[in-house]
């Protein structure tokens, strides 16, 4: 199916494990963003990409590392996960600079709980 | 930097009551201004927009106007619907770093 799914769904880990949340769009959209959303913080961005091979680093960034090596997929990988990084984690996807458009076109969301 | 403030939610309403969602920014420039809706259990979706002054923004009875002056983007609909209860995100396009600014969202529930 068209657009833009996460996987999985949901994910229990414990702490000091690595878990890799994935994202895939089939827009072929240029950038691509993930957030996380936590009460009383909103949406916070952690890493995005406007093209493959190129990242930046968003606004929480530490602990977390993405990749993209190919336009449609943008893992985020927590190294060792902590239980601050419970969360829900949103990619979403956008076919021009955001700003301009700010058509974000999002998943459905990762719900991480880390024991 | 640049910056959303939402009001603070929950915000409780009957069905068909007038809803306000306040949402004010701080920017350099002149940045374009969105609200997005998610639905629970779903991701986020474009609401509306407005990119430059005095525009108003409007869908599905949705409306915003974009004021320079007060430097704001209230969010109102006239009579709110049940199927209306979600969280409503405030945000600007930042012409600094080309990336979405998010407020902190306000959570509207709206009873029978």
């Amino acid at each position: 199916d068209a657009g833009i799914t996460q996987s999985p769904r949901y994910k229990i880990t414990e702490t000091g494990r690595q878990v890799t949340l994935m994202c895939h769009q089939t827009w072929s959209h240029s950038y691509m963003f993930w957030y996380r959303q936590d009460l009383g913080h909103g949406l916070r961005l952690i890493y995005y990409s406007a093209a493959a091979d190129i990242t930046d680093k968003g606004e929480v960034p530490d602990g977390y590392v993405v990749s993209r090596s190919k336009t449609e997929n943008f893992p985020l990988t927590l190294e060792s996960a902590t239980r601050s990084q419970t969360s829900v984690y949103f990619c979403a996807s956008s076919e021009n600079r955001p700003s301009n458009t700010g058509e974000l076109f999002f998943g459905e969301g990762s719900r991480l709980t880390v024991l | 930097g640049d910056s959303v403030t939402q009001m603070e939610g929950p915000v409780t309403l009957s069905e068909e009551a007038f809803l306000t969602i306040n949402c004010t920014y701080t920017a350099t420039g002149y940045p374009s201004l969105f609200w997005y809706v998610q639905y629970p259990g779903e991701g986020l979706q474009l609401l509306l927009k407005a990119t430059k002054a005095d525009d108003k923004g409007s869908n599905k009875g949705f409306e915003a106007t974009y004021r320079k002056e007060t430097t704001s983007f209230h969010l109102e609909k006239g009579s709110v619907q049940v199927s209306d209860s979600a969280v409503y995100f405030c945000a600007l396009g930042s012409s600094n770093t080309g990336k979405l600014i998010f407020g902190q969202g306000t959570t509207l529930q709206v009873k029978p």
